[in-house]
């Protein structure tokens, strides 16, 4: 299995909903990522956890809360969103060391209305 | 902050023609990467060069990397329809801790 999966897809929330987003891998990387991409803007990182501790945060609002609950997940908890939080939202995952290049999943499109 | 910043911007050119996309850096690198990203999706990880190295070649990828200039080239050969697609560089900083940053992209539309 050599492939990121991030469900769901799509996803519409309200400003005053809970929702979580999902990533998954099962390619033993034990660092894994978010990012965050606006349109024609290019990704921007959010998150790392590596060994399944989070070791970079972006300074992203708290409305965003990770979680590495074992090496293949990732979760992505969003509540209290605003509608400038509409975007694309990635996971990555690779190797732990130098010179490894990152395997994306295809991402959420999320729309906060 | 933005590590690499691509140029061009936007490139159009006709099938079977060559495509360069240059990136710029500011800091110094473990390696930089390239990626490509169709249609807003996923990123799919092309090449990825160390500081060490100056050339590196994959199908009809060619990169190039001046640690001296902190620049790189992504060549396209004998580019195809299907090329089409965002191009973003990446550098993974010295001391970054697994902290890969983007550069703006190129647009790259590749016409039959």
């Amino acid at each position: 299995d050599t492939e990121v999966t991030q469900t769901p897809k799509h996803l519409v929330m309200g400003m005053t909903n809970k929702k979580s987003l999902k990533c998954e891998q099962h390619m033993g990387h034990r660092a894994m990522y978010w990012y965050k991409q606006k349109a024609k803007k290019p990704p921007e990182l959010m998150f790392v956890y590596s060994y399944e501790k989070l070791s970079i945060n972006e300074s992203v609002p708290s409305r965003f809360s990770p979680e590495c609950p074992n090496s293949s997940l990732l979760n992505l908890h969003l509540h209290a969103l605003q509608p400038e939080d509409s975007a694309l939202y990635l996971c990555a995952s690779s190797p732990i060391g130098a010179d490894y290049g990152y395997t994306f999943g295809s991402g959420t499109r999320l729309t906060v209305v | 902050s933005q590590q690499g910043e691509e140029d061009p911007q936007a490139l159009s050119i006709q099938e079977g023609e060559n495509a360069t996309m240059n990136c710029s850096y500011k800091t110094s690198i473990n390696n930089l990467q390239w990626y490509r990203q169709n249609s807003g999706r996923g990123l799919v990880h092309l090449i990825l060069i160390r500081s060490n190295e100056r050339e590196k070649h994959s199908g009809r990828l060619r990169v190039t990397l001046d640690t001296s200039k902190k620049s790189s080239s992504l060549l396209i050969t004998a580019s195809r329809a299907a090329d089409t697609a965002s191009y973003f560089c990446a550098t993974d900083a010295r001391g970054s801790n697994y902290k890969l940053t983007f550069g703006k992209g190129t647009l790259l539309t590749v016409n039959p």
